[in-house]
């Protein structure tokens, strides 16, 4: 049963600094990785997606990271800001492509000003 | 595309009455899907359909949950004798296959 591991549960970060979030997997028969934003109340947004073949992906200030043989993933962020404030959840899909996630409890960051 | 689309956004009910979500996701995705979340966890896989086919669903569906998605287009969700414990947000959740996962702002469910 595939298991997924985010830590820290929570990050509190002055404004302006690069940070890392972190992700692990029990099972690396997986199909891709997605890293998700969730504000209190709300659903997710989807903010990078990793095809299993791939060993990273960019998208503005954020950068994520795959290494499947290990089980591992980071979500690296660049010049962080308040409004980067919210939870990162992780989240994997087994092969074969159905897209059932199994996610990660999430990290919980805020940005002070 | 107008995203996906959750109704209602927040229910409160009585522990033993039904309760019905609706989901309608992005035209083109043939893929859609239902999550559990409650507070301070990740969301939880109950069960998903292909166009019309309900393909898969989680040991957390109950008997008293059944999802439907009729014309492989909208989707339902009933809660029968609803009980404290399915007190949570509710999320839907569309995509063609391989692809990113969009999800809705969800339905809160509270039992009292």
């Amino acid at each position: 049963k595939q298991e997924v591991t985010q830590i820290p549960a929570a990050l509190s970060v002055p404004e302006g600094e690069n940070l890392v979030l972190n992700c692990s997997f029990t099972d690396s028969a997986i199909y891709n990785l997605q890293w998700f934003r969730q504000d209190p109340g709300k659903g997710l947004t989807s903010l990078l997606l990793i095809q299993s073949s791939q060993r990273e992906q960019t998208s503005g200030r954020l950068n994520a990271s795959l290494d499947k043989s290990s089980g591992r993933s980071t979500l690296y962020i660049a010049a962080s800001q308040p409004g980067d404030s919210a939870t990162y959840l992780c989240a994997v899909s087994g092969e074969g492509g159905a897209q059932k996630l199994v996610f990660g409890q999430g990290t919980r960051l805020t940005i002070n000003p | 595309d107008t995203g996906v689309s959750q109704d209602p956004r927040h229910k409160i009910t009585k522990r033993g009455q039904n309760v019905t979500f609706r989901c309608d996701p992005i035209s083109e995705h043939n893929r859609l899907y239902w999550y559990r979340q409650t507070l301070g966890q990740g969301p939880e896989f109950l069960t998903y359909f292909q166009n019309e086919a309900q393909l898969e669903k989680s040991r957390l569906l109950s008997d008293r949950f059944s999802a439907e998605r009729p014309k492989g287009s909208f989707s339902t969700l009933e809660i029968q004798r609803t009980e404290q414990g399915d007190s949570a947000m509710y999320l839907c959740a569309s995509t063609n296959s391989g692809n990113t996962i969009y999800f809705g702002e969800g339905s809160w469910l509270t039992v009292v």
